[in-house]
C-alpha cells in the first residue's frame, strides 16, 4: 500500500529533550516536506527536500533540523524543544512535478512541557 | 497578503444541498490547485485537483478554477453529514520551485 509513515503518533516531551520524529514514504516520491497545523494559522511548511542530500527552509525553520540522506526517509529533528514547538506535526510527499499533489503521513501531536 | 486565502466559516448547509468553499490567491503564477478534505485530529486528505480553467467534476464533488480572477472553488452537491469537516484550498507554483501554500481551510458542518 502507498503510504507516508510517521512515528510517533503521540509525544510528550520536556523542555529542551532532543526528540527525532520519523518520515517514511514508499512511493519512491522525490519531493518530500514538513508542516505544523495550530489552530487558526493552517499548515505551515518547516523544510522541504526536493531530493536526496537537498534540504530547503520553508516558512517557519527555527528550532527544527532535517535530513535526507535516503529518498525515502526525512527525519525531522528537535534539537533542543520549546513549549512554542506544541503542535501536530505532518510529513508529506510527492513526485515533485507541479500537477502532483502532496500525500500526507497521519500526523504526530506533539507536546512539549 | 498571504498567499492562499480562505473563508475561515463555519459554513452550515443542510442535509442534501449544495456546499460552495472558495478560495483566492496570490501568484499569478500558481498552475495548481487542489482541495483536501480534513477531519478534526486527522491528516489532509486530497479530494481534487485541476489545472486548467473551467468546471472539473467528481461525483458529488465539483471544483472550479478561473485564473484570470484568481479564484478556485469546490462545490459539493448532495451535501451528507459525513461531509462534514475542513476543506483546504492549496496551491502549487512552478515559480515557487513547485511550493505549496496552504489556505487556512474552511469548516463545513452538514446539518441532519
Amino acid at each position: 500500500e502507498a503510504q507516508v509513515t510517521q512515528n510517533p503518533r503521540y509525544l510528550i516531551t520536556v523542555t529542551g529533550k532532543k526528540l527525532t520524529v520519523t518520515c517514511s514514504q514508499n512511493m519512491n516520491h522525490e519531493y518530500m516536506s514538513w508542516y505544523r497545523q495550530d489552530p487558526g494559522l493552517g499548515l505551515r511548511q518547516i523544510y522541504y527536500s526536493m531530493n536526496v542530500e537537498v534540504t530547503d527552509k520553508g516558512d517557519v525553520p527555527e528550532g527544527y533540523k532535517v535530513s535526507r540522506k535516503e529518498k525515502r526517509n526525512f527525519p525531522l529533528i528537535l534539537e533542543s524543544p520549546s513549549p512554542n514547538q506544541t503542535s501536530l506535526y505532518f510529513c508529506a510527499s510527492s513526485w515533485g512535478a507541479y500537477n502532483s499533489p502532496l500525500h500526507f503521513g497521519n500526523g504526530t501531536r506533539l507536546t512539549v512541557t | 497578503q498571504k498567499e492562499v486565502e480562505q473563508n475561515s466559516g463555519p459554513l452550515s448547509v443542510p442535509e442534501g444541498a449544495i456546499a460552495s468553499l472558495n478560495c483566492t490567491y496570490s501568484d499569478r503564477g500558481s498552475q495548481s490547485f487542489f482541495w483536501y478534505r480534513q477531519y478534526s485530529g486527522k491528516s489532509p486528505e486530497l479530494i481534487m485537483s485541476i489545472y486548467s480553467n473551467g468546471d472539473k467534476e467528481d461525483g458529488r464533488f465539483t471544483a472550479q478554477l478561473n485564473k484570470a480572477s484568481q479564484y478556485v472553488s469546490l462545490l459539493i452537491r448532495d451535501s451528507q453529514p459525513s461531509d462534514s469537516a475542513t476543506y483546504l484550498c492549496a496551491v502549487n507554483s512552478r515559480l515557487a520551485g513547485n511550493q505549496f501554500y496552504f489556505g487556512t481551510g474552511t469548516s463545513l458542518t452538514v446539518i441532519p
